[in-house]
């Protein structure tokens, strides 16, 4: 079945160090994204891609990174520069500018 | 700037009932998109519909149906005859030129929850 898979589901990290969450889609489409999902404050947009080998910054991009060498892959870097990483993180594709989005199940990140 | 704003931030009905979540939006743009999306407790969210602005029809699918009223910049929905199962948070969301149609703008979301 085609979809998104994050990857773990469940991370921990010790401050100061740099994590890596996965994401995979195999709906072969051009468009990825990444939100970062705080309660009571919806999705915010954090990096997003358009096609591959080129991405740009949403909304709250600072102490995070990204990069897109293939289609099917968008992995999303949190740095230590960012201050408040402790959140539930959401990938999401979609097939073309203004089709729904397809998610992800998530990534919940916990900082100890 | 473009806004989204659910000001229901929790909603519990009997199971059974019928439930209206709403939903307010801000944009100056003319042609714009409305989208709903339901987190059930797995944490994916679906997508449940796609509304551009120039289509006014209520749709209604199953058990849920959507009113779509530019007038007053709402796009509620409606779910009928709620069940346990329809129990999640609900977001609604859109998508207009100048916010960048990359960038979509979520509501703060409705946490719904049915009781049995």
């Amino acid at each position: 079945d085609g979809g998104i898979t994050q990857s773990p589901k469940y991370l921990f990290r010790k401050e100061g160090q740099n994590v890596t969450l996965s994401c995979e889609q195999n709906l072969n489409h051009d468009a990825m994204y990444w939100y970062r999902q705080d309660p009571g404050q919806g999705l915010r947009l954090i990096y997003y891609s358009q096609i591959v080998n080129d991405f740009q910054k949403g909304d709250i991009a600072e102490g995070y990174s990204v990069s897109r060498e293939k289609k099917e892959s968008f992995p999303l870097t949190v740095t230590s520069a960012q201050k408040n990483p402790t959140a539930f993180y959401l990938c999401a594709s979609r097939e073309r500018s203004l089709y729904g989005y397809t998610f992800g199940s998530g990534t919940r990140l916990t900082v100890v | 700037a473009q806004k989204v704003t659910q000001a229901q931030t929790e909603i519990s009905v009997v199971e059974k009932e019928d439930v209206t979540l709403d939903c307010v939006y801000e944009t100056r743009d003319t042609t714009y998109y409305l989208f709903w999306y339901k987190q059930p407790p797995s944490g994916e969210l679906v997508f449940l519909i796609r509304r551009n602005s120039f289509d006014e029809q209520n749709e209604i699918s199953g058990r849920y149906s959507w009113n779509f009223q530019k007038s007053t910049s709402s796009f509620n929905f409606t779910i009928t005859a709620s069940q346990v199962v329809d129990s999640a948070v609900y977001f609604c969301a859109l998508s207009a030129p100048s916010g960048g149609y990359q960038k979509v703008t979520f509501g703060t979301g409705t946490k719904l929850q049915v009781i049995p």
